[in-house]
């Protein structure tokens, strides 16, 4: 069956790093992504990167993909408290990238 | 363009009414999706439509749930009669082609079913 897997929270100091950490199931995936949740407001795409890349940075945020062990990260330099939101993984069915599986979303606090 | 729009954003019924959430994809997107967000199931596709042909309505709950697109700009979902396990935010979203890598979404609609 599809899955996506992520844990629910995560806590980080201002100026640190996050790495928020996702598993799914289906390979067929073509492409993976991250989108943001700030409160009351609808999903944001961040990032997604290709199935058969291993790694995107974009700016503050770099994405490893291990197609071996269907293990996604997002990992968020100098996290400020802007950052602060929920996370979603999601992967895509073939053929429709709108047709998303997502995860239930880490919730990130970022403290000052 | 001002991105996807839904409306209402926030709705309050009483269980056994009629609900109609609406929403007008981005100008020119040919694709166009229904979700929905509980705490319980996280984010589910509900439908999809592909130039105004659903394609995909195999996450719609039960026939109490319907979707249309009668046109390009536009799309409902229907709920009769709601329930007030249905209570939940939608979101729609739309991108160019099933195929786009980044669906857009609208800021939901909010329905509380008591």
């Amino acid at each position: 069956g599809e899955d996506v897997e992520q844990s629910l929270f995560l806590s980080v100091r201002e100026g640190d790093s996050s790495v928020i950490n996702c598993t799914y199931t289906d390979s067929s995936s073509t492409y993976l992504y991250w989108y943001k949740q700030e409160p009351g407001a609808g999903l944001q795409l961040l990032t997604y990167i290709f199935s058969n890349m291993d790694m995107k940075q974009d700016q503050r945020l770099t994405v490893l993909l291990n197609k071996k062990d269907k293990h996604l990260s997002l990992r968020i330099a100098d996290t400020q408290t802007g950052d602060s939101a929920i996370y979603f993984c999601a992967e895509s069915k073939e053929g429709s990238q709108g047709n998303l599986i997502f995860g239930k979303g880490t919730k990130l606090s970022v403290k000052p | 363009d001002a991105g996807v729009i839904q409306s209402p954003r926030h709705e309050v019924t009483e269980m056994g009414q009629e609900v109609t959430l609406r929403c007008k994809p981005i100008s020119g997107h040919n694709s166009l999706f229904w979700y929905r967000q509980t705490m319980m199931r996280g984010l589910e596709l509900l439908i999809y439509f592909n130039n105004n042909v659903p394609i995909d309505d195999s996450g719609m709950p039960e026939d109490r749930f319907s979707a249309k697109m009668p046109n390009a700009s536009f799309s409902t979902l229907k709920i009769q009669p709601s329930e007030p396990r249905d209570s939940a935010v939608y979101f729609c979203a739309s991108s160019f082609n099933p195929a786009d890598t980044e669906a857009f979404f609208g800021q939901g609609t909010r329905l509380t079913v008591v």
